[in-house]
């Protein structure tokens, strides 16, 4: 079955740090791009940070820049996220997410790049 | 950055009912564009990818159309498991990916 499991959420103080994983199993985690998707309390997705599959690129939303490491380790098929200097406004249900992509053949060939498989997220608080 | 915004942001509509949801792009995304399905408490599931393709196991009451900058899903008969939150997300970007705020559609 394939499946992700986020771990490592949990209040923090403003100012503090806390690094979310990722484990990823029935599929070959090495081949995908993976990406963390955030949702505050009552609000709307917002996409995070994504890391190609040799960790050689790496993307970054702007109010998590500087902040926030997205990495992985594909010997253990594993995804995280360092977060850095935490603020109220980062409180959030964190997902990681599988970028699955599919290929058009042309003479530039198309890339539609889309997130098929979801954790079911790992909730991280930051408050006094 | 992309900015991509759905209308309406909320809808209400009974079983049976046919259902559309409009997203637009601040900008051409081409196909780029996929729509996903929230129920309260649950992840995100993916419904259509590159703007009308149905993901796999998705029911065929659920379709995409559009291009450029102007994008719809469809839902042709709703029944009671679809109410739930529906987001449009760009991935034309490899700078970064954005998603819409969301259209909550509940039952009248």
């Amino acid at each position: 079955e394939v499946q992700l499991v986020e771990s490592g959420g949990g209040l923090v103080q403003p100012g503090g740090s806390l690094r979310l994983s990722c484990a990823a199993s029935g599929f070959t985690f090495s081949s995908y791009w993976m990406s963390w998707v955030r949702q505050a309390p009552g609000k709307g997705l917002e996409w995070v940070a994504n890391i190609k599959q040799d960790g050689s690129e790496k993307y970054y939303v702007d109010s998590v820049k500087g902040r926030f490491t997205i990495s992985r380790d594909n010997a253990k098929n594993s995804l995280y996220l360092q977060m850095n200097s935490l603020r109220a406004e980062d409180t959030a249900v964190y997902y990681c997410a599988r970028e699955d992509i599919v290929v058009v053949p042309a003479a530039m060939p198309l890339y539609y790049y889309y997130m098929d498989v979801w954790g079911k997220g790992t909730t991280v608080t930051v408050s006094s | 950055d992309i900015q991509m915004t759905q209308s309406p942001s909320s809808l209400s509509a009974s079983v049976g009912d046919r259902v559309t949801i409009t997203c637009r792009a601040s900008q051409s995304i081409s196909s780029y564009l996929n729509w996903y399905q929230q129920k309260p408490g649950k992840a995100p599931k993916l419904l259509i990818y590159a703007a009308s393709s149905l993901q796999s196991g998705v029911p065929s009451r659920f379709s995409g159309s559009g291009s450029g900058t102007d994008f719809t899903l469809t839902i042709s008969s709703l029944q009671p498991e679809d109410f739930a939150t529906y987001y449009c997300q760009q991935s034309y970007s490899t700078l970064g990916y954005t998603f819409g705020q969301g259209t909550k559609l509940e039952i009248k």
